[in-house]
């Protein structure tokens, strides 16, 4: 079975940019979550999704920070304007519904702005 | 204070040594725990839960101390492959909310 597929994996831009990350989490779970890790502040959750649902976005670090699940087989990290602090890791992870606490992380995109 | 800390590491190992991870965590109403392993420029993995009573996986023992709020990891004859960062892992109060410590690294050299 495929594991979580996010894209791009790698993507440089420039400040002030709009950056749009995407996920694919394993077919039947029903929770996804976005975080980010930099060095200095290791994995942050920024939101998560329950059925499609946002559950929990207070780690959304401001209104530049969008995410969206139109459906359970896809989701968006958008970033407008991006900024030079926002270089990251960012990684979607998925779990399933009753499961056990385990989240499958996706490869991860690894976003640098110029 | 942060809801989860460990000491950032590195640990320098040589190969067969036993080595140990520790962990506080803040929120004493904290249901589940954890240990992820992520290698460098990948995504964590789960290396093992974390039982009130103390589990082993092999090489690996994971143990918990409500009362300090405190877990621990043991890895035993260390190899080459455990180098790695390790992640504890709490699960906070909210809906399978995860919150990470930022991570022990581990160097095992030969």
């Amino acid at each position: 079975d495929a594991g979580v597929i996010q894209s791009p994996r790698h993507e440089v831009t420039e400040m002030g940019q709009e950056v749009t990350l995407r996920c694919k989490p394993i077919s039947g779970h029903n929770s996804l979550f976005w975080y980010r890790q930099t060095m200095m502040r290791g994995l942050e959750l920024l939101i998560y999704f329950n059925n499609n649902v946002p559950i929990d976005d207070s780690g959304m670090p401001e209104d530049r920070f969008s995410a969206k699940m139109p459906n359970a087989s896809f989701s968006t990290l958008k970033i407008q304007p991006s900024e030079p602090r926002d270089s990251a890791v960012y990684f979607c992870a998925s779990s399933p519904q009753g499961g056990t606490g385990e989240l499958f992380f996706g490869e991860g995109s690894r976003l640098t702005v110029l | 204070r942060k809801e989860v800390e460990q000491d950032p590491g590195p640990f320098n190992v040589p190969e067969g040594a036993t080595v140990a991870f520790n962990c506080t965590y803040s929120n004493s109403a904290s249901q589940s725990f954890f240990w992820y392993r992520q290698d460098c420029r990948k995504e964590p993995k789960l290396l093992m839960s974390v039982y009130s009573s103390g589990n082993e996986d092999g090489r690996f023992t994971a143990q918990l101390n409500r009362a300090s709020q405190y877990i621990s990891l043991l890895i035993r004859d260390s190899k080459l492959s455990d180098s790695a960062t390790y992640l504890c892992v709490v699960r906070g109060t909210g809906f399978q909310k995860l919150v990470f410590g930022t991570g022990t690294r581990l160097l095992v050299s030969p």
